[in-house]
């Protein structure tokens, strides 16, 4: 069981380039969520995911795109990075049949120039 | 923005003495969570406890929740060096499905062997 993984683990962007960050739990979970971290601010959610084939806003969506491929899967989009999405981004998963607690990734830490 | 609030910041105690956080949140919530953060990690849940709850044990730690304060506190016993991480309270505020949680800012507890 390897919970919840995370790809790329760092990952370096310049301005305006564009990557996919990928996120998958073997738990078979029904929600699976994104959140940023910043020095400071806690974590924040951007996306999520409470079954496959829907997805919501959280609180910073802007300049982020989401795909719940199938239940396994979530991916995240930057489609044009700025420097204001350097940050460290977890994906998490919970079951509500299992008490909603989530579980996290590993994190990928983003730095964009 | 933020929904819950830590209390303190940071705290900073010898081993085996006990930590006491709390976490103050604005609006009703079905459940509050407690995680911890070791340095470059993703988040680890420690405990839940439901609105309907007013106190919940594991192991070395002990969690009250008081709805009519709005407010919890985690209490972590006789504390160990692998303790030192980050906490974070996040609350649920409406469970089940459609659970997606809010976080808080986060305390840094620091035990001194």
């Amino acid at each position: 069981n390897a919970g919840v993984t995370q790809t790329p683990k760092f990952q370096v962007l310049k301005t305006g380039q564009s990557m996919t960050l990928q996120c998958a739990q073997d738990m078979n979970h029904n929600s699976m969520y994104w959140y940023r971290q910043d020095p400071g601010m806690g974590l924040r959610l951007i996306y999520y995911s409470a079954s496959e084939g829907t997805t919501d806003k959280g609180e910073v969506p802007n300049g982020y795109n989401v795909s719940r491929l199938n239940k396994r899967e979530f991916s995240l989009r930057l489609e044009s990075a700025a420097p204001s999405q350097t940050s460290v981004y977890f994906c998490a998963s919970s079951e509500a049949q299992r008490g909603n607690e989530q579980y996290f990734g590993p994190g990928t830490r983003l730095t964009v120039t | 923005s933020q929904q819950g609030e830590e209390d303190p910041q940071a705290l900073s105690i010898q081993e085996g003495e006990n930590a006491t956080m709390n976490c103050s949140y604005k609006t009703s919530i079905n459940n509050l969570q407690w995680y911890r953060q070791n340095s470059g990690r993703g988040l680890v849940h420690l405990i839940l406890i439901r609105s309907n709850e007013r106190e919940k044990h594991s192991g070395r730690l002990r969690v009250t929740l008081d709805t009519s304060k709005k407010s919890s506190s985690l209490l972590i016993t006789a504390s160990r060096a692998a303790d030192t991480a980050s906490y974070f309270c996040a609350t649920d505020a409406y469970g089940g499905a459609n659970s997606k949680l809010t976080f808080g800012k986060g305390i840094t507890l620091s035990v001194r062997p």
